[in-house]
C-alpha cells in the first residue's frame, strides 16, 4: 500500500529538541518532503530531502533520511511555542505515467512552557 | 508571486445546494491538485491535473463531485447535491510537476447544514 505513517502526537517543553518520525512505503522516492501546517492555515512546506542522501540541515531543522528502513526524522531544535503546528510527511511516488505527493496522517507537536 | 488562492475562504450552505470552490494555481506550474481535510480521514487527494488534463480522480467521493481545469490558471471543485457530510477543509495545491513539492492555498471550509 501507499502508507505513509506518523505518531499522532507530541508534546516537548520549549527550548527542548523535538523529533518527529515517519515511515513510508516507496523504495523508489525521490524526494520526502516536510510540511507544517498551522491552525486555520494550509500546509506550508518546510523542507525535502532528495533520496540520495542520509541528512539535511536547514537553520534549527535537520532531516534524517534512512533508507534501508524507509524511516524519516525531522529534529527541531531549540522547539519555540511558534512550532505548534501538525507536521506532516510526504513522500513522492511514480505510477509510471505520474507522480504525486503521498502524505501521512500527520503530527501534532504541542509546545508547553 | 501571490501563491495559490482559493475563493471563498468559507462557505456555508444547505444540503442540496451546488456548491462551487474555485481555485488559482501559481504561474508557471503545471499541476494542480485538489485535497480534502477532516478530523476523521485527514487529509485525502481528490483528483489531481497535469497540464490541465485530469491524471487521477480516484480520491473523488462519488459522482456528486467534479472537477475540472479550463485553463492553466483556473480549477474548480463542484459539489451537486451537497450533504452535511461533505463539511470539510477543502485544499487546492500546484506544483513544477506532479512529483515535485506541492504549494498549498489557505482552504477553503465549507460547511453543510
Amino acid at each position: 500500500g501507499e502508507d505513509v505513517e506518523q505518531s499522532l502526537f507530541l508534546s516537548v517543553r520549549e527550548g527542548d529538541s523535538s523529533v518527529i518520525n515517519c515511515t513510508y512505503t516507496d523504495s523508489s522516492s525521490t524526494y520526502l518532503y516536510w510540511y507544517k501546517q498551522e491552525p486555520g492555515a494550509g500546509l506550508q512546506l518546510l523542507t525535502y530531502i532528495f533520496s540520495n542522501m542520509d541528512m539535511k540541515q536547514d537553520q534549527r531543522l535537520t532531516v534524517l533520511l534512512n533508507k534501508k528502513d524507509k524511516h524519516l526524522s525531522l529534529r527541531i531544535a531549540d522547539t519555540q511555542t511558534g512550532d505548534s503546528a501538525i507536521y506532516f510527511c510526504a513522500e513522492s511516488i511514480n505510477t509510471g505515467t505520474a507522480s504525486k505527493l503521498t502524505f501521512g496522517t500527520g503530527t501534532r507537536l504541542q509546545v508547553t512552557l | 508571486d501571490a501563491g495559490v488562492i482559493q475563493s471563498p475562504r468559507h462557505e456555508v450552505t444547505e444540503m442540496g445546494q451546488e456548491v462551487t470552490l474555485r481555485c488559482k494555481p501559481i504561474s508557471g506550474h503545471n499541476s494542480l491538485f485538489w485535497y480534502r481535510q477532516t478530523m476523521m480521514r485527514g487529509l485525502e487527494l481528490l483528483i489531481y491535473f497535469n497540464n490541465n488534463v485530469p491524471i487521477d480522480d480516484s480520491g473523488m467521493p462519488e459522482d456528486r463531485f467534479s472537477a475540472k481545469m479550463p485553463n492553466a490558471s483556473f480549477s474548480t471543485l463542484k459539489i451537486q447535491p451537497s450533504e452535511p457530510r461533505d463539511s470539510a477543509v477543502y485544499f487546492c495545491a500546484s506544483s513544477f510537476f506532479s512529483g515535485y513539492e506541492q504549494y498549498f492555498g489557505p482552504g477553503t471550509r465549507l460547511t453543510v447544514t
